[in-house]
């Protein structure tokens, strides 16, 4: 079975500091690997995904993710936070099956303040 | 609606009471899934529906949880006899494909469940 380890649990930084969570999995065939945001109040949403090709994936707000296949990790980057980036993160891999079993494992997410 | 809806938002039930837990999928999605998150952990994968048959409820705790899809839309997970370590957000999520390449899953709000 496969399993995710973030390493970060909580995370304080300063506006325009550079941010990077990291995310190792363990699992020993192909992977798709997520990053997920939960901002106060709402529902998980997607900032990434990594199905296959270029190892360095953009996502939204300026997020970006790097998945180095011999390190199994997929850590999350971004150069400046800002104080909006307030929320937790959710690091999730899925196993590449073609008979189903298509269920996503997390973390146990990364709690991110930035202050003014 | 544009995205999953999940309803009750929140629900305090008595120790022993059932409770039914509503997730409306997006109107299309093939897959839907459930899961349950504990406070400060990552959401738990409980069990997985492509159209109306559950082809995976690996994830489901005990025999007092049970979940149903029975047009292939709008899906409910059932508690009996609740305890207070069922007490957690229950988490919907629904994905356009069957297959598990290069789709993503969009979740729901969930419903907060307390178990007093």
């Amino acid at each position: 079975a496969q399993s995710v380890s973030q390493h970060n649990h909580h995370v304080i930084l300063s506006e325009a500091a550079s941010l990077e969570l990291g995310c190792n999995y363990s699992y020993g065939g192909t992977v798709n690997l997520f990053w997920y945001v939960q901002y106060p109040g709402q529902h998980l949403q997607l900032l990434l995904k990594y199905f296959s090709g270029d190892p360095l994936v953009k996502g939204i707000k300026g997020f970006e993710a790097e998945f180095i296949k011999s390190k199994f990790s997929f850590n999350l980057r971004k150069p400046s936070v800002q104080w909006s980036d307030t929320a937790e993160y959710f690091c999730a891999v899925r196993p590449r099956l073609t008979g189903g079993g298509n269920k996503l494992t997390f973390g146990t997410g990364t709690q991110l303040k930035v202050e003014l | 609606g544009a995205g999953v809806s999940q309803s009750p938002r929140y629900k305090v039930a008595k120790r022993g009471q059932d409770v039914a837990l509503r997730c409306d999928p997006i109107s299309g999605h093939v897959s839907l899934f459930w899961y349950q998150q504990a406070l400060g952990q990552g959401p738990e994968f409980l069990t997985y529906f492509q159209n109306e048959a559950q082809l995976d409820k690996s994830g489901l705790p005990s025999d007092r949880f049970f979940a149903e899809r029975p047009e292939g839309s709008v899906s409910t997970l059932k508690i009996q006899r609740t305890q207070q370590e069922d007490s957690a957000v229950y988490l919907c999520a629904s994905s356009l494909g069957r297959v598990p390449l290069n789709t993503e899953a969009f979740f729901g709000q969930g419903t907060r469940l307390t178990v007093v």
